[in-house]
């Protein structure tokens, strides 16, 4: 399979537990995209990296929040103290290019529960 | 105001018949690109279409057509001779700018075909 993976699928933690995503963009794509799915809503843009560099953050990624992606491959998401207001799925997509037709791949997500 | 609107909560539609998915989209940049996703119930975004600000003439890939209307600000989506595969979420998306690297979603509709 050559498509974006995620790891863990499914993630139940306790409140105030640190918790860290991966994610593995197909590997010629060098743009990365985290985004957070809530029940019933759009994705919501968190950041973007253009290989190693993290290039754009949304004001939803609080400082609770860091994402990595330290040789432009695999990329990591880390939420701290976690909140129950965190629970939510969060999805990992890479693209090739942002102009012209090139959309977005996204990975299964990993679905977060904060107890 | 939001960026991308999408009014239809959830549609049904007869198997084999078509069935139009609506999208508003609110940007005042000249350039920017649209597309529309579907969501299964396993969670995967998947991309179908894509249509630029530029292209003159509606985008189809298969069953899936997008009726842009640049005056209106909509692109909407058509889904001829619908399956019972289609039944997931659709998400119409937006990308400002020639390089934008954000994409805003709208809040989906959830399409139901009816065998």
């Amino acid at each position: 399979d050559t498509g974006v993976s995620q790891d863990p699928r499914h993630k139940i933690t306790k409140r105030g537990q640190n918790v860290t995503f991966r994610c593995d963009p197909i590997s010629e794509h060098n743009r990365l995209y985290w985004y957070r799915q809530t029940l019933g809503q759009g994705p919501e843009f968190l950041t973007y990296f253009q290989n190693e560099a993290q290039l754009e953050k949304s004001r939803l990624l609080s400082d609770r929040f860091s994402a990595e992606r330290p040789k432009g491959s695999f990329s990591t998401l880390e939420i701290q103290r976690t909140e129950q207001g965190d629970s939510a799925m969060y999805l990992c997509a890479s693209s090739r290019r942002t102009s012209g037709s090139y959309g977005q791949y996204f990975g299964p997500g990993t679905r977060l529960t904060v107890t | 105001a939001q960026k991308i609107t999408q009014t239809q909560p959830g549609m049904f539609v007869q198997e084999k018949e078509a069935v139009t998915l609506d999208c508003t989209y609110d940007t005042s940049d000249p350039s920017y690109g649209l597309f529309w996703y579907k969501q299964p119930s396993s969670g995967e975004m998947i991309f179908l279409i894509y249509q630029g600000s530029y292209d003159q003439q509606n985008a189809t890939e298969g069953r899936y057509s997008l009726n842009f209307q640049k005056a209106r600000k909509s692109a909407n989506l058509v889904i001829s001779a619908s399956q019972l595969g289609d039944s997931a979420m659709y998400f119409c998306a937006m990308r400002e700018g020639v390089t934008g690297n954000q994409f805003y979603f709208g809040t989906g509709t959830s399409l139901t075909v009816i065998p």
